[in-house]
């Protein structure tokens, strides 16, 4: 059964820090890898996609892929308060479409002011 | 642009009994997906829908059921109510099943089995 494993949590850091989320598949056929945000009481939002191997960068975030590792990071530099959610790291199953995602359990992400 | 639109947001069963879910995605998605949430489970795949049709289905037992509209509204179906179906069932909708097409997920129906 295709897995995707995260670390609970839950990471605090101090305001203006790097928080580090970390994220491993199984499925060494996996294409597609995403991370989703998720606020208390709230539904997941997307924050970003990669589909190829190295760093992608979209403002304060940063989202890494290794596949050979099957390895994916999300880093948030200059973490502020309101970065305090559960951060899900996904990857696309059967298809390769995203409506068919296998989620990780997620990590709760706390910034401390 | 109206978002995700899911009903009931919260509901409340007895063990053996049925519910049913609805979700009407944004205007012009015509993908629509299901995952239930549970502390214990986290997010897990349900069914996914495109154009009537359904594409893909995660490992639930058959008392878990969905269906696709002409108009991409969607529907699941949950028969035989068990403590464990209590959880959190979101809806996700995309304008194809395409896996650059982004998911927006609506805010849930909170299901609770006593």
């Amino acid at each position: 059964q295709k897995e995707v494993e995260q670390n609970s949590g839950p990471l605090s850091v101090p305001e203006g820090a790097i928080a580090s989320l970390n994220c491993t598949y199984s499925d060494r056929g996996s294409q597609s890898f995403f991370w989703y945000r998720q606020y208390s009481g709230k539904s997941p939002e997307l924050i970003m996609f990669i589909y190829s191997n190295g760093d992608k960068e979209d403002g304060r975030f940063t989202a890494q892929l290794n596949k050979a590792s099957q390895y994916v990071s999300l880093l948030i530099r200059d973490s502020q308060p309101s970065d305090s959610a559960t951060y899900l790291c996904a990857v696309t199953d059967y298809g390769g479409s995203q409506g068919n995602l296998i989620f990780g359990k997620g990590t709760k992400l706390s910034v401390k002011p | 642009k109206a978002g995700v639109t899911q009903t009931p947001r919260y509901l409340i069963k007895t063990r053996g009994q049925q519910v049913t879910l609805s979700c009407s995605p944004i205007s012009g998605h015509r993908s629509v997906s299901w995952y239930q949430q549970t502390p214990g489970q986290g997010l897990q795949f349900l069914f996914e829908y495109f154009s009537e049709t359904q594409r893909n289905k995660g490992n639930f037992p058959g008392r878990f059921s969905g269906r696709q509209f002409s108009n991409s509204r969607s529907e699941m179906n949950v028969s035989t109510l068990e403590l464990g179906d209590s959880a959190l069932y979101l809806c996700a909708s995309s304008p194809g099943p395409g896996v650059a097409n982004v998911l927006t997920f609506g805010a849930g129906s909170r299901l609770t089995v006593l």
